[in-house]
């Protein structure tokens, strides 16, 4: 079955410092989500992306925040400068089309620790 | 806002109860998501409710969307260690990307 694959699993880093989180969605999959987990609090949602742009994003995701499909399988989360507060679980998914109410498939997830 | 609450936060129940998490949204909803996640896992899809008092069940587990689409709820029927994890419900709110607004999450937590 198809599956949405993240890396690095872990990634430790110091504040400050520029992390890029890389994710390859389920390959007939066009929209693309990243969300975040704080340890022990709920998923939250970060941004969408379709058709090569932004087509929501939360208030979460200011400037520091970026993201990009550099080319047709990857899907990528930038954080310029990381903060201590961005440490979280961050997941990708991918999904078909939401006008149809398809479901998000999750990816395992990218455990980032700012120091 | 888009607001999604669920109860309890934690539930700890003797293998062989019966388990129910409770799920509610602030405003009305396009279709309601349910998700498992195992500790230290990633959300798993489980259901996906669209209808109006929609009723679905897989093997021991029922889920249920209100009336008024705006709450729901899964049922876990004779626990096992196995059900294990942290519920989410996931409000799909509709609209062009249908980004997913989670619940608090309900943890269970199972005593063989």
């Amino acid at each position: 079955e198809p599956e949405v694959t993240q890396t690095p699993s872990h990634q430790v880093t110091q504040m400050g410092q520029e992390v890029i989180l890389r994710c390859v969605p389920i390959s007939n999959h066009l929209y693309f989500y990243w969300y975040r987990q704080i340890l022990g609090q709920k998923v939250e949602f970060l941004v969408s992306f379709y058709n090569n742009e932004i087509s929501e994003k939360s208030e979460i995701f200011d400037d520091q925040f970026s993201v990009e499909r550099p080319d047709g399988s990857n899907f990528t989360l930038k954080i310029r400068s990381t903060k201590l507060e961005d440490s979280a679980m961050y997941f990708c998914a991918s999904g078909t089309r939401p006008q149809r109410k398809e479901t998000q498939y999750f990816g395992p997830g990218t455990r980032l620790l700012v120091l | 806002g888009q607001q999604v609450m669920q109860i309890p936060q934690y539930q700890h129940v003797q293998e062989g109860e019966d388990f129910t998490t409770y799920c509610n949204s602030s405003t009305t909803l396009s279709n309601i998501q349910w998700y498992k996640q195992r500790p230290g896992g990633h959300p798993v899809f489980l259901i996906q409710l669209v209808k109006s008092g929609e009723v679905k069940k897989q093997k021991r587990l029922t889920f249920q969307f209100g009336e008024a689409k705006k709450n729901s709820s899964l049922h876990i029927t004779a626990t096992q260690t196995t059900d294990v994890g942290t519920y989410f419900c996931a409000g799909d709110y509709g609209g062009a990307t249908n980004k997913l607004i989670f619940g608090t999450g309900t943890l269970l937590a199972v005593q063989p």
